[in-house]
């Protein structure tokens, strides 16, 4: 079985200010590692995924995320956080390159101004 | 193109009380995901269709929870009867195709007084 721990359950931010949002995971097997973002009254959305290839991947508003397979770790990252990047932020799992997704318990990401 | 739709967004029963959720998937997508997400907590993996078929339906509590996909379009999931603990937003996910990429409703919201 898999597991996911989020080690942060609330990162409050300044406008500007880089964030590290922390993730690490559990599994006997090779899985596939995912960011979800979730907005107020919204559903979730992917936010960026590593199925293989480059272990740094990167979402197209400057979030990027690196896989750390000695570290069973793949921590979120922005240099430099808006106000719209408030939001709950889940990293999950999958063995298989989406399908049946393990989620962590989620990071409330708050920017202010 | 359309997304995945959920109704009611809201829903407040007493325990012991009945209710059912229905979700349409997005046009085509023959996979289908509900998933239960305790405040506080990532969402939970309750059941996936394949079609109309059944692919994983081990973390559903089947005393008290249903889920049906007739047709392989839209599904209900029910809850009869209903706990305290059931108190949770339920989401409706579809893909076009076992591993490949979620797509997620925004939920209802169920609360068990």
């Amino acid at each position: 079985a898999q597991s996911v721990t989020q080690l942060d359950s609330q990162v409050p931010v300044f406008e500007e200010a880089p964030v590290e949002l922390r993730c690490n995971y559990s599994s006997s097997v090779s899985v596939y590692l995912f960011w979800y973002v979730q907005y107020p009254n919204q559903g979730l959305q992917l936010l960026l995924k590593y199925l293989s290839g480059s272990t740094l991947v990167e979402s197209i508003n400057g979030f990027e995320a690196e896989f750390n397979k000695s570290q069973t770790s793949f921590h979120l990252r922005k240099p430099s956080v808006h106000i719209s990047d408030t939001a709950e932020y889940f990293c999950a799992v999958s063995v298989s390159s989406y399908g049946k997704l393990t989620f962590g318990q989620g990071t409330i990401l708050t920017v202010h101004p | 193109e359309a997304g995945v739709a959920q109704s009611p967004r809201y829903k407040i029963i007493e325990k012991r009380q009945s209710v059912a959720f229905w979700c349409n998937p997005i046009s085509g997508h023959a996979t289908l995901y509900w998933y239960q997400q305790i405040l506080g907590q990532g969402p939970k993996l309750l059941i996936q269709f394949q079609n109309n078929g059944v692919v994983d339906d081990s973390q559903l509590p089947k005393d008290r929870f249903s889920a049906e996909r007739l047709k392989g379009v839209d599904s209900t999931l029910k809850i009869q009867p209903a706990k305290l603990e059931d108190s949770a937003v339920y989401l409706c996910a579809s893909s076009l195709r076992q591993s490949e990429k979620l797509f997620f409703g925004s939920g209802t919201q169920l609360s068990v007084l």
